[in-house]
C-alpha cells in the first residue's frame, strides 16, 4: 500500500536554473497540499487542490513559483527560475478531503547554489 | 507573526519517564488541534488531536491536553521510548470547512535509554 510518492528525494541545482517536484497522492484521495520547510519559517501550506482544481495558493510565495496538477494521481511544483533563498524541504500531502487526516510524502530536499 | 509557536526547540527526557512537549497559539479561531510525529528522511506522520468542545484527548501512552484560555496545548509521553525520539510538529485549524493547517516549528524529543 504505497504512500504519498515524492521524486527527486534530493535535488540540487544552480541558482536561475528551472526546478520541478513531482508528487503522486494517494490513490483515491481528492485532495493534495504542497507545502515547505525551512528553518525560519517552519511548515508553511503553499498551495491546496481539490478534485485537480487548485482552491487556495495564496501560500504560494512568488510568481517564480507554480503548481499544477493534471489529473488525479499527480501533481507538480516548479520554480523558475530557482533563488538559493528557495533551498527548502519541500513536502506533499494528500487526504480523502481538505477536513480529512493529511498523509505527507518524504519531502524532496532541494538546494540551490 | 507565528500564530502557533512552540517555544522549546529541543527536549531530552530518560526512558520511562514523562516527556511534555508544549504549544501556544495566538488566533481564538482555532477549535481544532493536532500533533504531528516526524522521523529524519520522512513526513510527518499524524498523532493524536483534539476538538476545542473538549479538554483531554487520550490515545495509548499520549495524551494532549488543551487550556482554550490560555490558548495552550501540551502532548505528554508516557512512559518515553526510545522509538518516541523525532521531531514533534503542533498544528492547528480554524474548523468547519477550513482545511488549511497552520504549524509550529516543531520541538526534537531525544529519549534516552
Amino acid at each position: 500500500d504505497a504512500g504519498v510518492i515524492q521524486s527527486p528525494r534530493h535535488e540540487v541545482t544552480e541558482m536561475g536554473q528551472e526546478v520541478t517536484l513531482r508528487c503522486k497522492p494517494i490513490s483515491g484521495h481528492n485532495s493534495l497540499f504542497w507545502y515547505r520547510q525551512t528553518m525560519m519559517r517552519g511548515l508553511e501550506l503553499l498551495i491546496y487542490f481539490n478534485n485537480n482544481v487548485p482552491i487556495d495558493d495564496s501560500g504560494m510565495p512568488e510568481d517564480r513559483f507554480s503548481a499544477k496538477m493534471p489529473n488525479a494521481s499527480f501533481s507538480t511544483l516548479k520554480i523558475q527560475p530557482s533563488e538559493p533563498r528557495d533551498s527548502a524541504v519541500y513536502f506533499c500531502a494528500s487526504s480523502l478531503s481538505g477536513l480529512d487526516e493529511q498523509f505527507f510524502g518524504p519531502g524532496t530536499r532541494l538546494t540551490v547554489l | 507573526d507565528q500564530q502557533v509557536k512552540q517555544n522549546s526547540p529541543s527536549l531530552s527526557v530518560q526512558e520511562g519517564r514523562i516527556s511534555i512537549l508544549n504549544c501556544d497559539y495566538t488566533n481564538s479561531m482555532f477549535d481544532y488541534f493536532l500533533w504531528y510525529k516526524k522521523y529524519p528522511a520522512e513526513g510527518p506522520t499524524f498523532l493524536i488531536s483534539i476538538s476545542s468542545i473538549k479538554d483531554k484527548n487520550e490515545d495509548g501512552r499520549f495524551t494532549v491536553f488543551l487550556n482554550k484560555s490560555a490558548k495552550h496545548l501540551s502532548l505528554h509521553i508516557v512512559p518515553s521510548q526510545p522509538g518516541d525520539s523525532a521531531v514533534y510538529f503542533c498544528a492547528a485549524n480554524s474548523g468547519g470547512s477550513n482545511y488549511k493547517l497552520t504549524f509550529g516549528k516543531g520541538t526534537l524529543l531525544t529519549v534516552n535509554p
